[in-house]
C-alpha cells in the first residue's frame, strides 16, 4: 500500500529554533507535495506546496524535496509559540484506479517552548 | 462568503437515526473531497468528485453515501452509522483532481451515540 510516513513526535524546540519537519513517501512517481499546519480542533491549513526537487523559501518556510531519496522536509526558522501545531504531509498518490488524489500522513506535532 | 463552508459544526445522532452533512465551495473548483479524521490516525480519504462525478470510494461501508448535485455543492448521507464513526469529516475542494493544492473547510464534529 502507497503510504506517506512521519514521525508522530512530539517535536520540541525553544522559541526562535529552527524546527526540521520529515516525510518520506512511497510511490516514486508523485509530484506534487505539500505541508499543511493543523491547530488543535482546527482544519487543515496549506503553508506551502513543491514540485520540484531542490529547496522553496516562503517568509520563515522552506520547504525542501528530494525525489531520489523520496523525502520531503519543512523548516520553519525563528520558531514562534504560534508554530505550535501538528504539520501534516501530503503527497499525490497514484491509486489502482489511476487517480492521484493527495494522501496525507499522520502528522508530527511541534511544541515551541517559549 | 469565500472558501469552503461546512454544515453543521457539530452533529449529535444515535444509531438509527438519518443525517446528512453538507459542503459548499466558492473557490471555483472542479474537485471535491471527503475525508475522516479520527483521533491517533491520518485523514483517510472517503470519496472523490470530479466535475459531479464520483470517481474514487475508498472502500466506505454504504452507511455512508455522498451526493454531489452540482461542482459546489457536496453532501455525505448518513444512516445507521456505528460508534466507531465518531470522528471529525472534512470536506475539501481542488481545481482539479491530482495534485492540486486542497482548500479544507472547518469540519463536521460527529458523535454517535
Amino acid at each position: 500500500q502507497k503510504e506517506v510516513e512521519q514521525n508522530s513526535g512530539p517535536l520540541s524546540v525553544p522559541e526562535g529554533a529552527i524546527a526540521s519537519l520529515n516525510c518520506t513517501y512511497s510511490d516514486r512517481g508523485s509530484q506534487s507535495f505539500f505541508w499543511y499546519r493543523q491547530y488543535s480542533g482546527k482544519s487543515p491549513e496549506l503553508i506551502m506546496f513543491i514540485y520540484s526537487n531542490g529547496d522553496k523559501e516562503d517568509g520563515r518556510f522552506t520547504a525542501q524535496l528530494n525525489k531520489a531519496s523520496q523525502y520531503v522536509s519543512l523548516l520553519i526558522r525563528d520558531s514562534q509559540p504560534s508554530d505550535s501545531a501538528t504539520y501534516l504531509c501530503a503527497v499525490n498518490i497514484e491509486l489502482n484506479s489511476g487517480n492521484t488524489p493527495l494522501v496525507f500522513g499522520k502528522g508530527t506535532r511541534l511544541s515551541v517552548i517559549a | 462568503e469565500t472558501g469552503v463552508t461546512q454544515t453543521p459544526r457539530h452533529l449529535v445522532m444515535g444509531m438509527t437515526n438519518k443525517k446528512s452533512l453538507k459542503c459548499e465551495q466558492h473557490l471555483g473548483h472542479n474537485a471535491m473531497y471527503w475525508y475522516k479524521q479520527s483521533a491517533k490516525k491520518p485523514l483517510e480519504l472517503m470519496f472523490v468528485y470530479s466535475l459531479e462525478e464520483r470517481v474514487e470510494n475508498n472502500s466506505v461501508p454504504s452507511r455512508f453515501s455522498p451526493e454531489c448535485p452540482n461542482s459546489s455543492h457536496l453532501f455525505l448521507h448518513l444512516h445507521t452509522l456505528q460508534p466507531e464513526d465518531s470522528a471529525l469529516y472534512l470536506c475539501a475542494s481542488s481545481q482539479e483532481v491530482g495534485g492540486r493544492p486542497q482548500h479544507f473547510g472547518d469540519g463536521t464534529r460527529l458523535s454517535i451515540l
